[in-house]
């Protein structure tokens, strides 16, 4: 299993572009999430989606559009990138079972916004 | 929505050393889990500990949900260990709360 893919690992856009971080999951978990990390902060929920075709909002889910097509992939847009949007962000997955729901992480995206 | 609260900000540790983290919620929870972020920025989970004791070789956690509060205690420190811990809480719905976490460099 590779587990939760993040791509890409690092980018830097301009102000008003826009782009799409990926995450994939390979572990058929029901549960998926976008946070992001600014510095020496904690991880803030962006979005989270339940089930393949539900997502609800986060804790900071202006800018940010998400959509489950499918169990295995939760792509995160940004619509039109400001520097506020700096961050890495991080893509989670899990699932119920045995009454445990614990999170599995990507490696990160790195983003730059100029 | 519930808060969560870490304690000590940072850690200073000399090699060897034991130490002890907490964190602090403000709601009855269903999930509590402890996560370790190396230097890297990868993030693993330690434990899945809504409720008791469990351990992990030098790792142990312990969480009194009665009194909303959870330890994490690293025994024998070693330079690997550095990094932030973070613990993570949910209450009602499907939102886990991270806290601010705890940076703690263990020194050679």
């Amino acid at each position: 299993n590779a587990g939760v893919t993040q791509t890409p690992k690092f980018q830097v856009l301009k102000t008003g572009q826009s782009m799409t971080l990926q995450c994939a999951q390979d572990m058929n978990h029901e549960y998926m999430s976008w946070y992001r990390q600014d510095p020496g902060m904690g991880l803030r929920l962006i979005h989270y989606s339940v089930g393949a075709g539900i997502t609800d909002q986060g804790e900071v889910p202006n800018g940010y559009n998400v959509s489950r097509s499918t169990t295995e992939d939760f792509p995160l847009r940004l619509l039109s990138a400001a520097p506020s949007q700096t961050s890495v962000y991080f893509c989670a997955s899990s699932r119920e079972r045995d009454g445990k729901n614990i999170q599995y992480f990507g490696a990160g995206t790195r983003l730059s916004v100029l | 929505g519930i808060q969560v609260e870490q304690s000590p900000p940072d850690l200073i540790l000399q090699e060897g050393a034991n130490s002890t983290l907490r964190c602090n919620f403000s709601d009855s929870v269903n999930n509590l889990q402890w996560f370790h972020q190396n230097p890297w920025g990868q993030l693993i989970n330690l434990f899945y500990i809504p409720s008791g004791t469990k351990q992990n070789g030098r790792l142990s956690a312990t969480t009194v949900a009665t009194e909303r509060y959870s330890l994490l205690y690293i025994s024998s420190s070693q330079t690997t260990d550095s990094g932030v811990y973070f613990c993570a809480a949910k209450a009602a719905g499907n939102k886990l709360t991270f806290g601010g976490g705890t940076r703690v460099l263990v020194k050679p």
